[in-house]
């Protein structure tokens, strides 16, 4: 079943902060996170594995919370090359496709 | 080095014409996924290929959709008789890992149109 992302959309200025979140109905092992700009490829931001590991940039930060099956990124000082829309994709356990999220589309603005 | 590629990256297709979809991945990656991305929407998985094995197909919409990957490297995704809903892009994805928690490298995509 599909992951609920919220919010759905969101403008920020330059420097500002955002949260997004990534919600399941169902038990999961990990929860992915990518960033696609319009017309390119998705490009990877980060891995949260149950039990705690991360893997992924320095620059990003996300939680994982397995108890209520739910990932949040954070965005902190934002820049206008964070604009894009953002993806989780959730992985219900180990060796099981990912499913993606509908997205979150971020704008950054001068 | 080069990352994920795909061609055609723009195809037309007529309703009813047979359509292949190529990726080639990154050197040595072992995993290999096909999705496809409705517009305004996450990708959504087809298939996924360790080495030259698929080992999952349970994304593929329906028996018109057949895809390879013979030597381990390239694959190619093949759309039968193609109906208008099968307007997409279809993105190919490729991972040093073998299992799914790795790190994916996303191609462009092919976007194909059914008229």
């Amino acid at each position: 079943q599909q992951p609920v992302q919220s919010p759905q959309a969101v403008i920020l200025r330059e420097g500002e902060d955002a949260v997004i979140n990534c919600s399941s109905s169902k038990a999961l092992y990990s929860v992915h996170w990518y960033r696609q700009k319009h017309g390119e490829a998705p490009v990877f931001l980060m891995i949260l594995l149950k039990g705690g590991e991360q893997k992924g940039h320095d620059k990003i930060s996300a939680s994982f919370n397995e108890k209520k099956q739910q990932s949040s990124l954070y965005l902190t000082a934002s820049q206008l090359s964070y604009s894009g829309t953002y993806f989780c994709g959730t992985e219900g356990n180990a060796g099981n496709m990912l499913t993606f999220g509908g997205g979150t589309r971020l704008m950054v603005k001068p | 080095g080069a990352g994920v590629s795909q061609s055609p990256r723009y195809k037309v297709a007529k309703r009813g014409q047979d359509v292949a979809l190529r990726c080639d991945p990154i050197s040595g990656h072992v995993s290999l996924f096909w999705y496809q991305q409705a517009l305004g929407q996450g990708p959504e998985f087809l298939t996924y290929f360790q080495n030259e094995a698929q080992l999952d197909k349970s994304g593929l919409p329906s028996d018109r959709f057949f895809a390879e990957r013979p030597e381990g490297s390239v694959s190619t995704l093949k759309i039968q008789r193609t109906q208008q809903e099968d307007s997409a892009v279809y993105l190919c994805a490729s991972s040093l890992e073998t299992i799914w928690d790795g790190e994916q490298y996303f191609g462009p995509g092919t976007r194909l149109t059914v008229t």
